[in-house]
């Protein structure tokens, strides 16, 4: 176990559906991120936070709602999503965003959630 | 672009022999990180060489880096059917805040 429990593993849901992804993190963290991983497409970084608040953004659709409640928990919320939004998510966390030579930046991920959109 | 790029992008070899895997990358780093990802799950760190190291060692994997190449590799010796996964380089730009950047990964299968 790495630290970092995703729910739900998996996920299928219709278009006009809304659900969301929740994130937990054991390990004390400052920092978590929401990642989007689509076969054959690299990992591609959704949301960075960093003591609570959205420090990064990297031009994510706004069907995707992230919400960071505190520095342990991390939740996306999604609504209309698109069929090309299925995708395997993956939450991660580092005990800060690092800087320097330092292994603070070195990231701990959950196993996912696997998500299907009809 | 892309910050780091692995070669080759998938990598098959036989149980015992050794694999070597490439990264390179375009700006100045704070650090190089190799993480392993299993089919259908979250990436798992490795190792993690500085900018200032040149090689590094963890049980059957050794890295290395050439910051004037702005290259690493990593390679695994003696491998096994259970190394059979992907892995990805990520690296740490340098400033304050050096939040990790992957590449694409490769993909090794180890036959049995």
């Amino acid at each position: 176990e790495t630290g970092v429990t995703q729910t739900p593993r998996h996920l299928v849901m219709g278009m006009t559906n809304k659900k969301s992804l929740k994130c937990e993190q054991h390990l004390g963290h400052n920092a978590m991120y929401w990642y989007k991983q689509s076969a054959k497409k690299p990992l591609e970084l959704m949301f960075v936070y960093s003591l609570e608040e959205r420090v990064e953004n990297n031009s994510v659709p706004s069907r995707f709602s992230p919400e960071c409640p505190n520095s342990s928990h991390l939740f996306l919320h999604l609504h209309t999503l698109q069929p090309e939004d299925s995708a395997l998510y993956l939450c991660a966390s580092s005990q800060d965003l690092g800087g320097g030579a330092s292994a603070k930046n070195i990231q701990y991920f959950g196993a996912g959630t696997r998500l299907s959109v009809l | 672009s892309q910050q780091g790029e692995e070669d080759p992008q998938a990598l098959s070899i036989q149980e015992g022999e050794n694999a070597t895997m490439n990264c390179s990358y375009k700006t100045s780093i704070n650090n190089l990180q190799w993480y392993r990802q299993n089919s259908g799950r979250g990436l798992v760190h490795l190792i993690l060489i500085r900018s200032n190291e040149r090689e590094k060692h963890s049980g059957r994997l050794r890295v290395t880096l050439d910051t004037s190449k702005k290259s690493s590799s990593l390679l695994i010796t003696a491998s096994r059917a259970a190394d059979t996964a992907s892995y990805f380089c990520a690296t740490a730009r340098t400033g304050a805040n050096s939040k990790l950047t992957f590449g694409k990964g490769i993909t090794l299968s180890v036959r049995p």
